[in-house]
């Protein structure tokens, strides 16, 4: 089945360091790639999405690139803030089929002052 | 602000009790979701409605039961439940359940404690 795999945290980091949080996937078609960030006392917002090969998804100072060589969708930022702290997660869907999102189990990110 | 609200935010009930959880969408979308977030756990889909009829129920035991009134109103009624339960309910709405690109919009959830 489709399958989402993200890195364990928590990833902890200082103000200003650059940021990578891995997620690689399984899927039997084609699928749409999510990032979905959590704050503290909240429900997910969509981040960031990239709905074809090559295609890069941007926000906020994040970026992700859909890797359908490597089965990928990793989330970058270069300088990280400690507003940035939250629970990052990766998602997938089927364009044209299933209609449920299969998610990642979530990425703690901490940043430090 | 996601254009999806809960009610109540804040939840602690005995196992005895019957309660309800609110979920309103302001966004025109046609689809809408219940999910369980635990500690240490994925996000866990419970139900899907479309246009106001049930497409999916995830093997959710029957002491949570859906009710969609419309397109723009959930809710998810509670009753007799366990401790294990304790959780945050979130809410999401989609444009479709099917032929769009996947996003969804949720709502800040519910902390449900059950004592």
């Amino acid at each position: 089945g489709d399958s989402v795999t993200q890195m364990e945290g928590p990833v902890t980091l200082s103000e200003e360091a650059f940021l990578t949080i891995n997620c690689t996937y399984t899927a039997t078609g084609y699928p749409s790639l999510f990032w979905y960030v959590q704050y503290p006392g909240e429900g997910l917002q969509l981040l960031l999405k990239a709905t074809k090969a090559d295609d890069k998804g941007s926000n906020k100072g994040f970026e992700a690139t859909y890797r359908k060589e490597t089965t990928s969708f990793h989330l970058e930022k270069g300088s990280v803030q400690v507003s940035d702290s939250a629970v990052y997660f990766c998602a997938l869907t089927l364009s044209g089929g299933s209609y449920i999102p299969t998610f990642g189990r979530g990425t703690s990110l901490i940043v430090h002052p | 602000e996601t254009g999806v609200t809960q009610t109540p935010r804040h939840l602690v009930m005995g196992m005895t009790n019957k309660k309800s959880l609110k979920c309103e969408q302001h966004l025109g979308h046609n689809a809408m979701y219940w999910y369980k977030q635990s500690a240490k756990k994925p996000l866990e889909l419970m139900f899907v409605y479309s246009l106001e009829e049930r497409v999916e129920n995830n093997s959710v035991p029957s002491r949570f039961s859906p009710e969609c009134p419309n397109s723009s109103h959930l809710f998810l009624h509670l009753h007799t439940l366990q401790p294990e339960d304790s959780a945050l309910y979130l809410c999401a709405s989609s444009q479709d359940v099917a032929g769009w690109s996947g996003e969804q919009y949720f709502g800040p959830g519910t902390r449900l404690t059950v004592t």
